[in-house]
């Protein structure tokens, strides 16, 4: 069964630092790579999407992606009390499923 | 319209009784899914749909769900003598194609089954 892990927090962090969110994978074919930012009681929205091994920024958002350890994570830089929300850890495998979601990372930026 | 809309946006029913609940994707999307996201917990994969067809159903939790797509737009989701369990916020999303970076998610239909 393919799997995506994520710490289900909270993971608190002071106005203006260094958010960091980690998500591992359990299904070593997965291709792509997104994650997702949902407010309490809306629908999920897609924040960044990777495929490549190495790094990728977006504003204050960079997504790292390390095939080898399975790994992915999303750093948002100088975050914003509107950063606080649930961020969701998803993989497409290279077949016919759908996504994995992970259970997602509750953050917290305290102000 | 401008986005994925589901409806009925809540649906409170009775245990045995069934429920359909409705997607309607953005237009030109051909894939469709449906999640279910119980409370406090992470999205549940339910179906994929690829225009009318759906090459993926290992979602489903039993057998009492099924889901179909008529016309490669509007899906439905019926779930058959309702349980409990069931109750949950079912999430659609669409995207152009499977392959496509960002699916786009509706509103929502929250299912609270008594």
């Amino acid at each position: 069964q393919k799997e995506v892990e994520q710490n289900s927090g909270p993971l608190s962090v002071p106005e203006g630092a260094i958010a960091s969110l980690n998500c591992t994978y359990s299904d070593r074919g997965s291709q792509s790579f997104f994650w997702y930012r949902q407010y309490s009681g809306k629908s999920p929205e897609l924040i960044m999407f990777i495929y490549s091994n190495g790094d990728k920024e977006d504003g204050r958002f960079t997504a790292q992606l390390n095939k080898a350890s399975q790994y992915v994570s999303l750093l948002i830089r100088d975050s914003q009390p509107s950063d606080s929300a649930t961020y969701l850890c998803v993989v497409l495998g290279g077949g016919a499923d759908g996504l994995t979601f992970g259970k997602g990372t509750h953050l917290i930026i305290q102000p | 319209g401008a986005g994925v809309s589901q409806s009925p946006s809540n649906k409170v029913t009775e245990k045995g009784k069934d429920v359909e609940l409705r997607c309607d994707p953005i237009s030109g999307h051909t894939a469709l899914y449906w999640y279910r996201q119980s409370l406090g917990q992470g999205l549940e994969f339910l179906i994929y749909f690829q225009g009318n067809s759906a090459p993926d159903k290992s979602g489903l939790p039993s057998d009492r769900f099924s889901a179909e797509r008529t016309g490669g737009s509007v899906s439905t989701l019926t779930i058959q003598r309702t349980q409990q369990e069931d109750s949950a916020v079912y999430l659609c999303a669409s995207s152009y194609s499977r392959g496509d970076n960002e699916q786009f998610f509706g509103p929502g239909t929250r299912l609270t089954v008594l």
